[in-house]
This record gives C-alpha cells, structure tokens and sequence, in this order.
C-alpha cells in the first residue's frame, strides 16, 4: 500500500544553518505530495505542494521537489530561524478504487536555536 | 485563515463519561476527517465523510462514532470514555476536487481520560 517515511527526529540546529528533512514514499501511479507545518499548540497547515514530477513547491524559505526517480519529496531551507521551530509532517494524496487517500509521515520535529 | 473550529480545545474527564468534540467549518467543504495524533506525534485516520449522511471508518480502528448531518458539521463521539482514548484530535476538511487539494486542520481537541 501506499507509504511514506520521513527522516527521524528530533532535529535540532542553529539559527541561519541549512535544512534538510528526507522523505520518501511508496506509491503506485502519480500521486500529490505535501508538506505541512504543525507549530506548538496549534493544528497542521499546508506548507508547500506538489502535484507532478519534477514539480518545485516552495513556500516561506522552504522548498522541495517531486522526484520520481528517487520516489523522494525531500524539504529544504536555506537558512532557518527560531520561528521554524515545529513538526513538520510528509503527505501524498492518492485515489486508489474511488477513495482519495492521504497518507502522512511519522512527522519530524525541528528545533532551532538562536 | 482556515475557517475550521474545534471545541473544547482542552477536555479533561473522567473514565465512563460520554463526550463529543465538535468539529464545524465554514467553507462548504464536502470532504472532512477525524485524525488521531498520538504522543509520538503520528497521524491515524480514524473516521472520514464524503457527505452529508456518509461515514467512513479510516485505518485505524477506533471505538468512537461521528455523524454528518449537516455539510459544515462533523462531530465526534465517544460513548464512555476510557484513559486508553487520552490524545489529541484533530479535524480537516477539503473540497471535493481530486487528488491536488489541501487539507485545511482545526487546531485540534486535547482529551485526558483519567
């Protein structure tokens, strides 16, 4: 079935380094891919998306590509901030036999310190 | 913004009560989901509706029940509460439109069953 796998968290850096959290999915045809966002207390919002190969999403600094080859969706950040702080979760939405899927990673928390 | 409300935010109770988390969005959504998001920060799909009066169990099993009555409401219910119940909940909703639309999150109910 369909699958997806993101790196393994906590991730902690400092303030102004370079990001980045691996995912990779397992899925039969095409489907879209996401990223969302959950800050403290709050619940999950879209941060970027893509809906077919080679397809950037890029969003508040954040960036990443559809890659097919590699099955891989992996999230980007030039330089990150204290405010990035939060748990980021990978997602691929799929119809499988008339039912639309979302799938979601186990989720990645990011710390950042100043 | 995403016009998507939860209530209560914050529910603490005691084992064998019955209790619902509401869920009401306000953007004509067709589609809505109930998530599970345990300690470890991993999402469940544990219920889903296409519609009014439809109802889908998602792929984790669980004890509660939900209902559409009405396109902007999805509560949940839980007959009797038990501490094995104690998570966080969270609801989404999107439109009706394949498989490119975001989910939109309330920011989720936390329930402790002591």
């Amino acid at each position: 079935g369909n699958s997806v796998t993101q790196m393994e968290g906590p991730v902690t850096l400092s303030e102004e380094a370079f990001l980045t959290i691996n995912c990779t999915y397992t899925a039969t045809g095409y489907p879209s891919l996401f990223w969302y966002v959950q800050y403290p207390g709050e619940g999950l919002q879209l941060l970027l998306k893509a809906t077919k190969a080679d397809d950037k999403g890029s969003n508040k600094g954040f960036e990443a590509t559809y890659r097919k080859e590699t099955t891989s969706f992996h999230l980007e950040k030039g330089s990150v901030q204290v405010s990035d702080s939060a748990v980021y979760f990978c997602a691929l939405r799929q119809t499988i036999q008339g039912a639309q899927k979302l799938v979601f990673g186990q989720g990645t928390r990011l710390t950042i310190n100043p | 913004e995403a016009d998507i409300y939860q209530t209560p935010r914050y529910l603490v109770i005691g084992t064998g009560k019955k209790i619902t988390l509401e869920c009401s969005q306000t953007m004509g959504h067709d589609k809505m989901y109930w998530y599970q998001q345990d300690p470890g920060m991993e999402l469940h799909l544990i219920h889903y509706s296409y519609g009014v009066n439809s109802t889908e169990k998602g792929d984790l099993s669980s004890e509660s029940t939900v209902s559409r009555i009405r396109t902007e409401h999805f509560p949940l219910t839980l007959e009797s509460a038990r501490p094995s119940h104690t998570s966080q909940y969270l609801c989404a909703s999107t439109r009706q439109d394949g498989n490119t639309g975001e989910l939109f999150f309330g920011e989720g109910s936390r329930l402790t069953v002591l």
